[in-house]
């Protein structure tokens, strides 16, 4: 089993659509997960941090977290072209090192 | 506030020639990381310094790599006898102390090309 899972893309959305994108994880006591936004040909920007179980809304980004489930997703709202990108989820290992899923990359047509 | 700063930004070198990569972390980040990532690929892990540790080299692919990190602060990543498959993007992030649970910043990368 791969420490953290995304799933499969590629993702193509209607502009004004909401992107889902759904991260499992394998280490039940990971206590924090983190979403990053790569555009092509550029490095990873962290867009949003979670920590506790529930949502955290960041703009037109919500991030879920369910620990029982080892779950963590990324909703983006009102999906803009510029959000087209590759979404990598994050969750650190205990040797401090991050484990990256393989990310979904998100095509938000105009 | 200065984010993460790698130099150069592109390296292009023939075969065979050493290259040095340079890392600046964000000011006050005592954990430091190294990532290579090919063309369409993942994040590879390649090393990783904390504060006054000994380096974590478990993902260097080879004896042709090394990293160091002088005072704490920057590092420079250095590949001898260069390969083409050495191409790649090598990325540079640095966090907090506890990065159990700080997320990584990433720097713009160097891309390097080995002809």
């Amino acid at each position: 089993q791969k420490e953290v899972e995304q799933n499969s893309g590629p993702l193509s959305v209607p502009e004004g659509a909401i992107a889902s994108l759904n991260c499992t994880y394998s280490d039940r006591v990971s206590q924090s997960f983190f979403w990053y936004r790569q555009y092509s040909g550029k490095s990873p920007e962290l867009i949003m941090s979670i920590y506790s179980n529930g949502d955290k809304e960041d703009g037109r980004f919500t991030a879920q977290l369910n620990k029982a489930s080892q779950y963590v997703s990324l909703l983006i709202r009102d999906s803009q072209p510029s959000d087209s990108a590759t979404y990598l989820c994050a969750v650190p290992r205990r040797d401090y090192k991050l484990s990256f899923g393989a990310g979904t990359t998100v095509t938000v047509r105009a | 506030g200065a984010g993460v700063s790698q130099s150069p930004s592109n390296k292009v070198t023939e075969k065979g020639k050493d290259v040095e990569l340079r890392c600046d972390p964000i000011s006050g980040h005592t954990a430091l990381y190294w990532y290579r990532q090919s063309l369409g690929q993942g994040l590879e892990f390649l090393i990783y310094f904390q504060g006054n540790s000994a380096p974590d080299k478990s993902g260097l692919p080879s004896d042709r790599f090394s990293a160091e990190r002088t005072g704490g602060s920057v590092s420079t990543l250095t590949i001898q006898r260069t390969q083409q498959e050495d191409s790649a993007v090598y990325l540079c992030a640095s966090s907090t102390w506890d990065s159990s649970n700080q997320p990584q910043h990433f720097g713009d990368g160097t891309r390097l090309s080995i002809l």
